[in-house]
């Protein structure tokens, strides 16, 4: 069964800090997305990783993908009050010719950026 | 449509009800899921349609729940005897293919269930 971890579960951080979420995954995938939502609001897509050593980056995120460690970081440079959201990872389960292609999301990350 | 839409946003019936989700896919979107998402938690797979028929429902909690696709485009979620513990978000998503790349998802707003 594949499992999704993701830590820390809370953060909070002061504007202008730097600070890295953690994304565990139990068996292999071939492809990971990094989701933003927030408060009473649907999944916003942020990111697709489909390599390993695959990195992308948008404005202060970015996320990477070691495929060896099952590990995936969602990096988050110079915060701002606007990223405050609460940050899902979520690994395929079914790979490609599979017969499903459901995500297995991880428990989630709320961030608070603090003034 | 441009994206995914869910009605209704928010539906509160009391226990032992039934309910009926629907969600409407991107145009052209032939692969279709539904997720339940409880509060504080991550979002759980319930059931994934390639076209009209449910190619992945190994997510539905119980034989309370069901979803048809009758058109492969439009899709209904149904709970029959609704319980407490059913209360949650429930999201719509869907993508181009099932598989691949470009099957990446796309979700709609989702319905808040409320069980009283």
């Amino acid at each position: 069964e594949l499992k999704v971890e993701q830590n820390p579960l809370f953060l909070s951080m002061q504007e202008g800090k730097n600070y890295t979420i953690y994304c565990n995954y139990s068996t292999t995938s071939d492809r990971l997305y990094w989701y933003r939502q927030d408060p009473g609001k649907s999944l916003e897509s942020l990111f697709v990783l489909l390599s390993n050593g695959a990195v992308k980056q948008e404005g202060r995120l970015m996320a990477s993908l070691d495929t060896k460690a099952r590990l995936s970081t969602l990096h988050i440079t110079a915060a701002v009050h606007d990223l405050s959201a609460t940050y899902f990872c979520a690994v395929v389960l079914g790979g490609y010719g599979g017969a499903t292609n459901k995500l297995i999301f991880g428990t989630g990350t709320l961030l608070a950026v603090q003034p | 449509g441009a994206g995914v839409s869910q009605t209704p946003s928010n539906k509160v019936t009391e226990k032992g009800k039934y309910v009926e989700l629907r969600c409407d896919p991107i145009s052209g979107h032939t692969a279709l899921y539904w997720y339940r998402q409880s509060l504080g938690q991550g979002p759980e797979f319930l059931i994934y349609f390639q076209g009209t028929g449910a190619a992945d429902d190994s997510g539905l909690p119980n034989d309370r729940f069901f979803a048809v696709r009758p058109e492969g485009s439009v899709s209904t979620l149904k709970i029959q005897r609704t319980e407490r513990g059913d209360s949650a978000v429930y999201l719509c998503a869907s993508s181009p293919t099932g598989q691949g790349p470009s099957s990446e998802a796309f979700f709609g707003q989702g319905t808040r269930l409320t069980v009283v």
